[in-house]
């Protein structure tokens, strides 16, 4: 079945950017998330991209698709503590359920 | 809108013991969906009911059942819980038909099984 991972833990300094990465085995994936997650609540959409785009930006977040690699990234700029959570990667195609990565864990230290 | 509520928000059941997990969202999505979270291993699908009166199995279905009982609810529950099936569940709630097909996720139910 489809596989997603990512790296369990980054850590980053306050105003520097992050790079989290994910990579995944379904070449038919259609779309591919980003999603946050904050301590003891539910999980919320930061970004997506759809498979025929190579990037996306959208504010200090930007995605980077490399699709012959099956590589997915997320650089968050300007990093800030509020930036401290999980994210999980997560792919999928319009209508169908979605695959998560194990979510790598962002601590943004002052 | 409240988006996607669950209730409740934690249980703590002694093994054998049967419970229901209760989700209802109000944006009046086909898709709804049930995930278990356990750590280090992101998401992990139960079932998931593509629109009202469907309903099919997901990555991990053993030991849960589920009931679409409108547009808007969408319970699982749990006959004979096991230890194993301590962990944080999420409901969630898609649009199919919207770009990006985005899963609106509700704050989930701690789960304790002793």
């Amino acid at each position: 079945g489809e596989d997603v991972e990512q790296s369990l833990f980054l850590s980053v300094r306050e105003g520097d950017s992050s790079v989290i990465n994910c990579t995944y085995t379904d070449s038919s994936s259609t779309y591919l998330y980003w999603y946050k997650q904050e301590p003891g609540a539910g999980l919320q959409l930061l970004t997506y991209i759809f498979s025929n785009m190579d990037m996306k930006q959208d504010q200090r977040l930007t995605v980077l698709l490399n699709k012959k690699d099956k590589h997915l990234s997320l650089r968050i700029a300007d990093t800030q503590t509020g930036d401290s959570a999980i994210y999980f990667c997560a792919t999928g195609a319009a209508g169908n359920k979605l695959t998560f990565g194990g979510g790598t864990r962002v601590l943004v230290k002052p | 809108n409240a988006g996607v509520t669950q209730t409740p928000k934690f249980q703590v059941l002694k093994t054998g013991q049967s419970m229901t997990l209760q989700c209802a969202q109000d944006m009046n999505h086909n898709s709804m969906y049930w995930y278990r979270q356990d750590p280090g291993m992101g998401l992990r699908l139960i079932y998931y009911s593509a629109s009202e009166g469907t309903t099919d199995k997901g990555e991990v279905p053993n030991g849960y059942n589920v009931s679409r009982l409108n547009k808007r609810e969408f319970s699982l529950r749990l006959e004979s819980a096991a230890p194993s099936q301590t962990s944080v569940y999420f409901c969630a709630s898609s649009d199919s038909t919207s770009g990006g097909d985005e899963q609106f996720f509700g704050p989930g139910t701690r789960l304790t099984v002793l």
